[in-house]
């Protein structure tokens, strides 16, 4: 199975301040046909996750442009270029190109 | 606007079969580029994709679960539905069903959660 890790565990970021994550998978993400299988999600307070980003790159629909994905292989980052206090939640990282499909154990950001 | 909404039992004895099934609205749930999942997250922990089905019942399950869990969809009533045997305090859980974008990800709408707790 790919094991997945994210660092940091915890993150407190001062509003319109930049934020960034690092998750890293065990196996290359990278399929064939170019694209990296891997996916970000926010888990926000009392709700249920929501994707931000796939395909590692991929912004979904209606998220914030200061959200960015990026990397290949085994390393990506996800980055916040300013922290709102609406973006307080556990960020994952999920690898989507094997089975079973494996979430990092998630990074908790709060704000200062 | 896509929505799903997971219904069943919050409380389950130990050894006993636990049973969710989720409703989708907004949308059908036949269309073939979409698989549809369970995620389930324990107290205080991370997320545990569970497995996923396509409308014509081609599934994927978790190794370490799958001799007890069995995904099935009803078109009919565009629903599908998680069962998993002999359960235990492990299995206590929130558990999320979601839209697969593909076959392993991404989930693009997830249902709000319901939490499931094994207990005698």
């Amino acid at each position: 199975d790919i094991v997945m890790t994210q660092s940091p565990l915890s993150l407190s970021v001062t509003p319109g301040e930049p934020a960034s994550i690092s998750c890293r998978s065990s196996q290359s993400l990278l399929h064939s046909n170019g694209y990296n299988y891997l996916d970000w999600y926010l888990q926000k307070p009392g709700q249920s996750p929501q994707l931000l980003i796939y395909l590692a790159s991929h912004r979904a629909s209606g998220v914030p442009d200061r959200f960015s994905g990026s990397g290949s292989g085994t390393d990506f980052t996800l980055k916040i270029s300013r922290v709102e206090a609406e973006d307080v939640g556990v960020y994952y990282c999920m690898q989507g190109l094997q089975t079973p499909p494996a979430f990092g154990p998630g990074t908790k950001v709060d704000i200062k | 606007q896509l929505q799903l909404q997971e219904s069943g039992p919050g409380l389950v004895k130990p050894s006993e079969t636990l049973s969710l099934t989720c409703a989708v609205s907004g949308g059908s749930i036949s269309r073939s580029s979409y698989y549809w999942g369970w995620i389930r997250q324990p107290p205080g922990k991370g997320l545990e994709w569970i497995g996923s089905i396509s409308y014509s019942e081609s599934t994927y399950y978790n190794p370490s679960l799958k001799s007890r869990v069995t995904i099935s969809v009803d078109a009919s009533q565009n629903q599908f539905s998680l069962k998993v045997t002999s359960v235990t305090a492990a299995d206590t859980a929130v558990y999320y069903c979601a839209r697969v974008n593909g076959h392993l990800g991404p989930f693009d709408y997830w249902g709000r959660g319901t939490q499931v707790t094994v207990s005698s």
